[in-house]
């Protein structure tokens, strides 16, 4: 049974549409997040949402929205999908006074033709 | 600017011997720093950890290393083994910026060992 699922594993898709990734976690942890791995293999983060509230929004476009319509679930939303996109987005959840532990999905590859 | 640095893209070593993966970082706020592992098509889990209290945190074959004045760390892997091939995160968090712990997790890039049978 799987900590922290994403859906989908893969992603491809033409410059301009709309695209959601799905992320769930049933480890009953309090604080879910939202990561881009681009390119440079860096792993930066995008969001987080402690209880259903946002408490870090990076500097990421405003194409990017992230909806957490309870506390088990974080889903981002992507408008008018450009190529510089295409990148592995990776979701992760922690508990209350344990941030610092992050347990993370297998990942999303988006890829933008 | 990157904040946490891994200037070693990869590292290969025998089975048995020890490998050590390095990672700097110039954030002085940062106050915990992490080893996260990352085998293909999984996400990165959580290995090892040392807070900047310590200066070293052992947990069975794997020890990290903190020279805080350096700005350094290191994730030593005795012995080596092949199921330890994957690629090794650094990562470091301010634990309590203003009094509250956010999460903000600040990754470098990896570092890809293959040990060898």
């Amino acid at each position: 049974d799987t900590a922290v699922s994403q859906t989908p594993k893969y992603l491809v898709t033409q410059m301009g549409n709309d695209k959601s990734i799905k992320c769930e976690q049933n480890l009953g942890h309090d604080t879910m997040y939202w990561y881009k791995q681009d390119s440079k293999k860096f792993l930066k983060i995008m969001f987080s949402y402690n209880n259903k509230e946002l408490i870090i929004n990076e500097t990421v476009p405003n194409r990017f929205s992230p909806k957490s319509p309870d506390k088990a679930h974080l889903n981002l939303h992507i408008n008018s999908l450009e190529l510089g996109d295409s990148a592995v987005y990776f979701c992760a959840s922690s508990q209350e006074g344990a941030k610092n532990i992050q347990y993370f999905g297998a990942g999303t590859r988006l890829s933008v033709l | 600017d990157q904040q946490v640095k891994q200037n070693s893209p990869s590292l290969s070593v025998q089975e048995g011997r020890i490998s050590i993966l390095n990672c700097d970082y110039t954030n002085s706020m940062f106050d915990y720093f992490l080893w996260y592992k990352k085998y293909p098509a999984e996400g990165p889990t959580f290995l090892i950890s040392i807070s900047s209290i310590k200066d070293k945190n052992e947990d069975g074959r794997f020890t990290v290393f903190l020279n805080k004045s350096a700005k350094h760390l290191s994730l030593h892997i005795v012995p080596s083994q092949p199921g330890d091939s994957a690629v090794y995160f650094c990562a470091a968090i301010e634990m309590y910026a203003g009094g509250t712990s956010y999460g903000k997790l600040t990754f470098g890039q990896g570092t890809i060992l293959t040990v060898h049978p």
